[in-house]
């Protein structure tokens, strides 16, 4: 099946700070997603981006899908940004695979 | 903004029930899915849904687990007969295609005592 690395697996920022998430995936997929989930455990649904770059906010992502990454970018991050950020990815026709995630946490 | 939801938020149960988690996916949706996560672990697959049956299924999913649309709204997943080891947090999601985003409800926790 289909392999899903995140780097770093735990990140510490000053409040302010920018930050780079990496997602490495083993295959070629067509769905990939970039999620939060959040100290009350909700996983929120942060892009969809299977190629291309997205913005929303102090958020963007860019997904290299001939290299087989996706980058995550949190600029001024906020104590409300800590939490867990998981990449998905899906080979069409099979299930989603979540990485081991990327532990935020954002001090004051 | 639509979302999805599931009820309960929290279930606690004794070794040998059997528990059902309900799910209400984003109304024009058509994929249904159900995650589960054992504390401090990845998020994992065990089912998907559509057009009234299991499209796919992951090892962990076995004779013990059984998922159903009984009405319009609700998605549920029936765990038969609970064992320890099904300790964890079950995500519904849905999505409206098989190859879009899917969305997550806020997870059911489910502690087998």
């Amino acid at each position: 099946g289909i392999q899903v690395e995140q780097s770093p697996p735990d990140l510490i920022l000053q409040e302010g700070a920018n930050s780079t998430l990496r997602c490495n995936f083993s295959d070629s997929v067509n769905n990939l997603q970039w999620f939060h989930q959040n100290p009350w455990g909700q996983l929120i649904n942060l892009f969809y981006i299977p190629s291309g770059t997205k913005q929303n906010g102090r958020l963007s992502a860019t997904t290299v899908a001939t290299e087989r990454y996706s980058l995550l970018y949190i600029s001024s991050s906020q104590t409300t940004d800590s939490g867990v950020y998981f990449c998905a990815v899906e080979l069409y026709g099979n299930d989603m695979r979540f990485g081991a995630g990327t532990r935020l946490t954002v001090k004051p | 903004e639509p979302e999805v939801t599931q009820t309960p938020s929290h279930q606690v149960t004794q070794m040998g029930q059997e528990v059902i988690l309900r799910c209400v996916p984003i109304s024009n949706h058509l994929y249904f899915y159900w995650y589960r996560q054992i504390l401090g672990q990845k998020v994992e697959f065990l089912v998907s849904f559509y057009n009234n049956e299991i499209s796919e299924k992951s090892e962990i999913f076995d004779d013990q687990f059984s998922v159903e649309r009984p009405d319009g709204s609700n998605f549920t997943l029936k765990i038969r007969s609970t064992k320890l080891e099904d300790s964890a947090m079950y995500f519904c999601a849905s999505s409206p295609q098989g190859d879009s985003a899917r969305y997550f409800g806020p997870g059911t926790r489910l502690t087998v005592l």
